[in-house]
């Protein structure tokens, strides 16, 4: 049973260039988090999704940042136009269901991250 | 608002000693859940341990057990035995009802040999 995969696990981009990560939930889990790790912080949260909808992206930079997670494939984090600042590393998540995520089985699972670089 | 806070950047003890990681938090909330995550260099997130605020009973995981003190909202690491594996970063994380993780800065340990 795999876990949460991300891919790219690395990803380096030139100012102004656009950047896409993707996430893979584990098998059986509908529910995705996006959190970002900026060098030396904590984990903060971007964006929660359910298959073809956002629940909650209280988390996300009003400009440039979108996220998805349709029917079918991945969900994918999409920046335009990339800054120095948006240098970090992109920790995807999912959980099996959105009632008490976090008793018994239903323990939210993260992938190993990936980092962007931005030149 | 919900905060977590770890007071302490950096620590450091030798292999085999016991060493305990502070964390407080603030909610409002009454039933909430308690996390320690742990990130090796290799930057994957790892639950180490939980607590459900409604249980007054320490959550225990082999060497690593908890203090949770609800009335103080503090929420403290123990690890017993440390071992050189366990050099990491680590993280307090507090979920309620919102569906979203708030973490702490994180708090980096060292087991010296």
């Amino acid at each position: 049973n795999a876990g949460v995969m991300q891919n790219p696990r690395h990803l380096v981009r030139r100012r102004g260039q656009e950047a896409r990560l993707r996430c893979s939930p584990m098998k059986g889990h509908s529910h995705v988090y996006w959190y970002r790790q900026l060098p030396e912080e904590g984990l903060k949260f971007m964006v929660y999704l359910q298959k073809e909808n956002i629940i909650d992206e209280s988390g996300m930079p009003k400009e440039r940042f979108s996220a998805e997670f349709p029917k079918e494939g991945p969900s994918i984090l999409r920046i335009q136009q990339v800054v120095r600042g948006d240098s970090a590393a992109y920790f995807c998540a999912s959980s099996s269901s959105q009632r008490k995520p976090h008793s018994g089985a239903n323990v939210l699972t993260f992938g190993a991250g990936s980092r962007l670089t931005v030149l | 608002a919900q905060t977590v806070t770890q007071s302490q950047p950096e620590m450091s003890v030798q292999e085999a000693e016991t060493v305990t990681l502070s964390c407080t938090y603030d909610t409002s909330e009454s039933n909430y859940y308690l996390f320690w995550y742990k990130q090796p260099p290799s930057r994957q997130m790892i639950l180490v341990i939980r607590q459900e605020a409604y249980k007054q009973q320490n959550a225990t995981e082999n060497r690593f057990s908890v203090n949770f003190q609800k009335a103080a909202k503090s929420f403290s690491l123990k690890i017993s035995d440390s071992q050189l594996g366990d050099t990491a970063m680590y993280f307090c994380a507090l979920f309620q009802g919102a569906q979203k993780l708030v973490f702490g800065q994180g708090t980096r340990l060292t087991i010296n040999p």
